[in-house]
Protein backbone atom coordinates (compact mmCIF):
# COMPACT_ATOMS: atom_id res chain seq x y z
CA UNK A 1 0.00 0.00 0.00
CA UNK A 2 0.73 3.78 0.02
CA UNK A 3 3.17 5.45 2.18
CA UNK A 4 2.86 8.02 4.21
CA UNK A 5 5.39 9.23 6.41
CA UNK A 6 5.10 11.69 9.60
CA UNK A 7 8.15 13.27 11.30
CA UNK A 8 8.97 13.80 14.32
CA UNK A 9 7.29 11.20 15.94
CA UNK A 10 7.52 12.58 19.58
CA UNK A 11 8.77 16.00 20.61
CA UNK A 12 8.71 18.08 23.79
CA UNK A 13 8.62 21.79 23.63
CA UNK A 14 8.29 24.79 25.63
CA UNK A 15 5.25 25.79 26.27
CA UNK A 16 5.30 29.40 24.23
CA UNK A 17 7.53 27.87 21.24
CA UNK A 18 6.66 26.55 18.11
CA UNK A 19 6.29 22.97 16.84
CA UNK A 20 6.57 21.83 13.27
CA UNK A 21 5.20 18.97 12.26
CA UNK A 22 5.95 17.15 8.48
CA UNK A 23 3.62 14.93 6.61
CA UNK A 24 4.60 13.11 3.10
CA UNK A 25 3.27 10.70 0.97
CA UNK A 26 6.13 8.84 -0.41
CA UNK A 27 5.23 6.83 -3.41
CA UNK A 28 1.91 8.74 -4.47
CA UNK A 29 0.71 12.46 -5.16
CA UNK A 30 -1.67 13.90 -2.88
CA UNK A 31 -2.97 17.59 -3.44
CA UNK A 32 -4.96 16.75 -0.09
CA UNK A 33 -3.45 15.50 3.66
CA UNK A 34 -5.75 16.18 6.21
CA UNK A 35 -4.98 16.38 9.99
CA UNK A 36 -6.13 15.00 12.41
CA UNK A 37 -5.83 15.40 16.47
CA UNK A 38 -6.56 12.42 19.10
CA UNK A 39 -6.59 12.37 22.42
CA UNK A 40 -6.01 9.64 24.86
CA UNK A 41 -8.20 6.62 24.44
CA UNK A 42 -10.16 8.53 22.36
CA UNK A 43 -11.17 8.90 18.47
CA UNK A 44 -9.85 11.22 15.86
CA UNK A 45 -10.44 14.51 15.56
CA UNK A 46 -10.15 16.30 11.83
CA UNK A 47 -8.82 19.62 12.88
CA UNK A 48 -8.23 20.88 8.91
CA UNK A 49 -7.97 19.63 5.25
CA UNK A 50 -4.30 21.29 3.72
CA UNK A 51 -4.97 21.66 0.24
CA UNK A 52 -2.08 21.83 -2.30
CA UNK A 53 -1.07 25.62 -3.54
CA UNK A 54 -4.35 26.97 -1.37
CA UNK A 55 -5.60 27.89 1.93
CA UNK A 56 -6.63 24.97 4.43
CA UNK A 57 -9.91 24.19 5.73
CA UNK A 58 -9.76 24.29 9.17
CA UNK A 59 -13.13 22.38 10.82
CA UNK A 60 -15.38 24.26 13.35
CA UNK A 61 -13.08 25.32 16.81
CA UNK A 62 -9.50 24.91 15.35
CA UNK A 63 -8.23 27.98 15.18
CA UNK A 64 -6.30 28.76 11.92
CA UNK A 65 -4.05 31.05 13.32
CA UNK A 66 -2.64 28.43 16.07
CA UNK A 67 -2.84 25.53 13.79
CA UNK A 68 -0.84 26.63 10.32
CA UNK A 69 -1.10 24.52 7.56
CA UNK A 70 1.10 24.74 4.69
CA UNK A 71 0.67 22.20 1.91
CA UNK A 72 3.36 23.80 -0.85
CA UNK A 73 4.56 20.42 -2.86
CA UNK A 74 1.85 17.42 -3.72
CA UNK A 75 3.84 15.16 -1.57
CA UNK A 76 5.00 17.81 1.80
CA UNK A 77 2.03 19.06 4.11
CA UNK A 78 3.35 21.05 7.41
CA UNK A 79 1.31 21.61 10.53
CA UNK A 80 3.07 24.43 12.88
CA UNK A 81 1.16 24.55 16.42
CA UNK A 82 2.28 27.99 17.38
CA UNK A 83 2.76 28.98 20.92
CA UNK A 84 2.09 25.97 22.07
CA UNK A 85 0.65 25.76 25.50
CA UNK A 86 0.19 22.30 28.20
CA UNK A 87 -3.37 21.78 26.69
CA UNK A 88 -1.79 21.95 23.07
CA UNK A 89 -0.16 18.33 24.01
CA UNK A 90 -2.02 15.39 22.30
CA UNK A 91 -1.28 13.15 19.47
CA UNK A 92 -1.57 14.75 16.15
CA UNK A 93 -1.86 12.44 12.80
CA UNK A 94 -1.73 13.23 9.21
CA UNK A 95 -3.71 11.00 6.08
CA UNK A 96 -3.67 11.40 2.50
CA UNK A 97 -5.49 9.04 -0.32
CA UNK A 98 -3.41 7.65 -3.25
CA UNK A 99 -6.60 8.74 -5.15
CA UNK A 100 -10.11 10.21 -4.83
CA UNK A 101 -10.10 11.49 -0.83
CA UNK A 102 -12.98 9.80 0.05
CA UNK A 103 -10.80 6.54 -0.45
CA UNK A 104 -8.72 4.31 1.89
CA UNK A 105 -6.81 6.64 3.55
CA UNK A 106 -3.00 5.93 4.60
CA UNK A 107 -2.22 7.45 7.58
CA UNK A 108 1.04 8.69 8.92
CA UNK A 109 2.90 7.17 11.94
CA UNK A 110 1.80 10.07 14.20
CA UNK A 111 3.43 12.31 16.47
CA UNK A 112 3.06 13.05 20.44
CA UNK A 113 3.51 16.28 21.06
CA UNK A 114 4.09 17.40 24.91
CA UNK A 115 4.50 20.80 25.86
CA UNK A 116 5.90 21.40 29.09
CA UNK B 1 -23.97 18.23 12.72
CA UNK B 2 -23.05 14.79 11.20
CA UNK B 3 -22.12 12.72 14.08
CA UNK B 4 -20.94 9.09 13.86
CA UNK B 5 -21.55 7.03 17.00
CA UNK B 6 -19.60 3.51 18.05
CA UNK B 7 -21.01 0.68 20.59
CA UNK B 8 -19.77 -0.86 22.62
CA UNK B 9 -16.90 1.87 23.57
CA UNK B 10 -15.36 -1.32 25.55
CA UNK B 11 -15.37 -4.88 24.98
CA UNK B 12 -13.48 -7.45 26.45
CA UNK B 13 -13.52 -11.32 25.28
CA UNK B 14 -11.99 -14.74 26.13
CA UNK B 15 -9.65 -15.18 22.79
CA UNK B 16 -11.74 -17.22 20.66
CA UNK B 17 -15.22 -16.13 21.10
CA UNK B 18 -16.54 -13.56 19.12
CA UNK B 19 -16.98 -9.66 18.57
CA UNK B 20 -19.13 -7.10 17.58
CA UNK B 21 -18.77 -3.41 16.55
CA UNK B 22 -21.50 -0.76 16.01
CA UNK B 23 -21.75 1.64 14.14
CA UNK B 24 -24.89 4.57 13.59
CA UNK B 25 -24.42 7.98 12.12
CA UNK B 26 -27.05 11.01 12.09
CA UNK B 27 -27.49 11.25 8.45
CA UNK B 28 -27.23 8.87 5.29
CA UNK B 29 -23.52 8.36 4.35
CA UNK B 30 -22.08 8.41 1.07
CA UNK B 31 -19.54 5.51 1.95
CA UNK B 32 -18.04 4.03 5.23
CA UNK B 33 -14.59 2.97 6.16
CA UNK B 34 -13.70 0.40 8.93
CA UNK B 35 -9.73 1.37 10.68
CA UNK B 36 -7.89 -0.59 13.36
CA UNK B 37 -5.50 0.90 15.47
CA UNK B 38 -3.21 -0.72 17.85
CA UNK B 39 -2.39 0.51 20.92
CA UNK B 40 0.48 3.22 20.00
CA UNK B 41 0.25 3.25 16.45
CA UNK B 42 -1.98 4.46 13.78
CA UNK B 43 -4.97 3.69 12.36
CA UNK B 44 -4.72 1.53 9.60
CA UNK B 45 -7.26 0.94 6.38
CA UNK B 46 -9.76 -2.55 6.74
CA UNK B 47 -12.39 -1.63 4.25
CA UNK B 48 -14.50 0.74 2.65
CA UNK B 49 -18.53 -0.22 2.27
CA UNK B 50 -20.24 1.90 -0.40
CA UNK B 51 -23.58 0.00 -1.47
CA UNK B 52 -26.70 0.01 0.50
CA UNK B 53 -26.42 -3.46 2.23
CA UNK B 54 -23.42 -4.70 0.95
CA UNK B 55 -21.78 -7.48 2.97
CA UNK B 56 -17.74 -8.02 2.67
CA UNK B 57 -15.72 -10.64 4.69
CA UNK B 58 -12.06 -10.85 5.12
CA UNK B 59 -11.24 -13.87 6.67
CA UNK B 60 -12.81 -13.62 9.92
CA UNK B 61 -14.00 -9.94 9.64
CA UNK B 62 -17.26 -8.98 8.54
CA UNK B 63 -18.15 -6.25 7.63
CA UNK B 64 -22.11 -4.97 6.78
CA UNK B 65 -23.53 -1.40 5.69
CA UNK B 66 -26.90 -1.08 6.42
CA UNK B 67 -29.82 -0.62 4.07
CA UNK B 68 -30.59 3.01 4.70
CA UNK B 69 -26.66 3.84 4.16
CA UNK B 70 -26.80 4.91 8.03
CA UNK B 71 -25.61 2.00 9.91
CA UNK B 72 -22.64 -0.53 9.91
CA UNK B 73 -20.99 -3.50 11.38
CA UNK B 74 -18.21 -5.41 11.95
CA UNK B 75 -18.05 -9.00 13.32
CA UNK B 76 -15.03 -11.29 14.02
CA UNK B 77 -15.46 -14.79 14.87
CA UNK B 78 -13.39 -16.18 17.29
CA UNK B 79 -11.12 -13.88 18.16
CA UNK B 80 -7.52 -14.19 18.50
CA UNK B 81 -4.85 -11.89 20.39
CA UNK B 82 -3.53 -10.36 17.29
CA UNK B 83 -6.89 -8.53 16.88
CA UNK B 84 -6.51 -6.39 20.23
CA UNK B 85 -6.99 -2.74 19.22
CA UNK B 86 -9.38 0.23 18.56
CA UNK B 87 -11.67 -0.51 15.67
CA UNK B 88 -13.17 3.02 14.42
CA UNK B 89 -16.03 3.33 11.61
CA UNK B 90 -15.30 6.11 9.58
CA UNK B 91 -18.33 7.50 7.13
CA UNK B 92 -18.22 9.91 4.43
CA UNK B 93 -20.95 12.16 4.27
CA UNK B 94 -19.96 13.50 0.71
CA UNK B 95 -18.22 16.21 1.79
CA UNK B 96 -14.92 14.18 0.84
CA UNK B 97 -13.50 14.42 4.26
CA UNK B 98 -14.25 11.40 7.14
CA UNK B 99 -16.18 11.64 10.43
CA UNK B 100 -14.64 9.04 12.50
CA UNK B 101 -16.93 6.89 15.10
CA UNK B 102 -15.87 7.23 18.40
CA UNK B 103 -14.54 3.62 18.40
CA UNK B 104 -14.35 0.39 20.17
CA UNK B 105 -11.24 -0.77 22.22
CA UNK B 106 -11.50 -4.59 21.89
CA UNK B 107 -9.20 -6.36 24.24
CA UNK B 108 -8.75 -10.36 24.62
CA UNK B 109 -8.20 -12.54 27.54
CA UNK B 110 -6.02 -15.07 26.55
Amino acid sequence: GAVVSQHPSWVICKSGTSVKIECRSLDFQATTMFWYRQFPKQSLMLMATSNEGSKATYEQGVEKDKFLINHASLTLSTLTVTSAHPEDSSFYICSASPGRVSTEAFFGQGTRLTVV
Amino acid sequence: GQQVMQIPQYQHVQEGEDFTTYCNSSTTLSNIQWYKQRPGGHPVFLIQLVKSGEVKKQKRLTFQFGEAKKNSSLHITATQTTDVGTYFCAGDFGNEKLTFGTGTRLTIIP
